[in-house]
């Protein structure tokens, strides 16, 4: 079975310049987790969706990023413009129902480089 | 609210030794808890979790962990050492549909 797929795996831009990163979840999961990895950190939630819906963005800066997951499968996640600091890794997760006890399932993820 | 301390950035352990990686949490909810291990370059694999069930979990490559309530610890241990287990490990906490990621402890594994 497929894990989590995203798409690119590196990306270098400069800043000011808009990015996007894709991610296809496992089949079947109905959550989808955005989460931000600063070097020598843990992840951070961006964003998760229940299906189409976003039910938690609370950590996600809304006035330059922005994610959609318009038939409830894969999701697209876009900065613009892009700023120094957003260089990071962009990890992709998913989880079959978004309980506690749930395991998340993670993409490779998307190393971002701002120059 | 939630949170995670994993109490070592580094640790180094020699080929064939006992690993420790310690964690102690925080939650208002009755926690589930994981450990996951990330390989430089790839992406995060789970290695075991607990949920509610029995408080020594067994997980993959010859860890496990202990759930000690009264102590709010979760440590992950290895018998034996082995180069392959060098990475970056974390401890989560779950509670409340969000995943709270402890720091990271780098393990390097000495041959």
């Amino acid at each position: 079975e497929a894990g989590v797929v995203q798409s690119p795996r590196y990306k270098i831009i400069e800043k000011k310049q808009p990015v996007a990163f894709w991610c296809n979840p496992i089949s079947g999961h109905n959550t989808l987790y955005w989460y931000l990895q600063n070097l020598g950190q843990g992840p951070e939630l961006l964003i998760r969706y229940e299906n189409e819906e976003a039910v938690d963005d609370s950590q996600l800066p809304k006035d330059r990023f922005s994610a959609e997951r318009l038939k409830g499968v894969d999701s697209t996640l876009k900065i613009q413009p892009a700023e120094l600091g957003d260089s990071a890794v962009y990890l992709c997760a998913s989880s079959l129902e978004g309980q506690s006890t749930d395991t998340q399932y993670f993409g490779p993820g998307t190393r971002l480089t701002v120059l | 609210a939630q949170s995670v301390t994993q109490l070592d950035s580094h640790v180094s352990v020699s080929e064939g030794t006992p690993v420790l990686l310690r964690c102690n949490y925080s939650s208002s909810y009755s926690p589930s808890l994981f450990w996951y291990v990330q390989h430089p370059n790839k992406g995060l694999q789970l290695l075991l979790k607990y949920t509610s069930a029995a408080t020594l979990v067994k997980g993959i490559n010859g860890f496990e962990a202990e759930f000690k309530k009264s102590e709010t610890s979760f440590h992950l241990t290895k018998p034996s050492a082995h180069m392959s287990d060098a990475a970056e490990y974390f401890c989560v906490v779950s509670a409340g549909n969000q995943f709270y990621f402890g720091t990271g402890t780098s393990l390097t594994v000495i041959p």
